[in-house]
């Protein structure tokens, strides 16, 4: 499947842990994006990544989330201390450089907490 | 800003028949692209067709088309000869041209009766 690979497909946790979800772009894209999409409600954009840079973290909450994209393996959504409001579908999108190319997404991780 | 408005929450559509999903957008920048995407009820984004806004033809791709409007700022999609498939939720999206931050509608969803 040379398509952008997320997992887990689904993840709980309970209020006050931790949650990793993981996404692999798609070859040859080097751009990585996250989004969250609450019930009933589109996307939201949260964070864009590049090798080993943070481009744009303008939609990431201040406290509690952090993502990263390193030089080797996957790019990394990290959310420290997770409360019910962080309860949603998470989106990883890449594409590869220069200007409209299209995003192309994983399946999502579906973030529950108990 | 980018505003995106999409105001059909949900449309019935009897199987072989044509449905257009009406899409309106707001931005002040000269350069942008807009995109659709379907997403089923198992939960994945699926890129369906990219407009961009200097383009001179309206999109196409296969039964999907885009109706793209610049001067009433609207990029609506026709879905031709509609398919039992088709039942899904459709986001309408943009992005500037000197932007990587997708900007989604809050989708409508399609049910293709058969």
């Amino acid at each position: 499947n040379a398509g952008v690979m997320q997992n887990p497909r689904h993840l709980v946790r309970r209020r006050g842990q931790e949650a990793r979800l993981r996404c692999s772009p798609m070859k040859g894209h080097s751009h990585v994006y996250w989004y969250r999409q609450l019930p009933e409600e589109g996307l939201k954009f949260m964070v864009y990544l590049q090798k080993e840079n943070i481009i744009d973290e303008s939609g990431m909450p201040k406290e509690r989330f952090s993502a990263e994209f390193p030089k080797e393996g996957p790019s990394i959504l990290r959310i420290q201390q997770v409360v019910r409001g962080d309860s949603a579908a998470y989106f990883c999108a890449s594409s590869p450089a220069g200007p409209n190319q299209p995003q192309h997404f994983g399946d999502g991780t579906r973030l529950s907490i108990l | 800003a980018q505003k995106i408005t999409q105001t059909q929450p949900g449309m019935f559509v009897q199987e072989k028949e044509a449905v257009t999903l009406d899409c309106t957008y707001d931005t002040s920048d000269p350069s942008y692209g807009l995109f659709w995407y379907k997403q089923p009820s198992s939960g994945e984004m699926i890129f369906l067709i990219y407009q961009g806004s200097y383009d001179q033809q309206n999109a196409t791709e296969g039964r999907y088309s885009l109706n793209f409007q610049k001067a009433r700022k609207s990029a609506n999609l026709v879905i031709s000869a509609s398919q039992l498939g088709d039942s899904a939720m459709y986001f309408c999206a943009m992005r500037s041209l000197n932007d990587y931050k997708l900007s989604f509608g809050a989708g409508t969803t399609v049910t293709v009766r058969a």
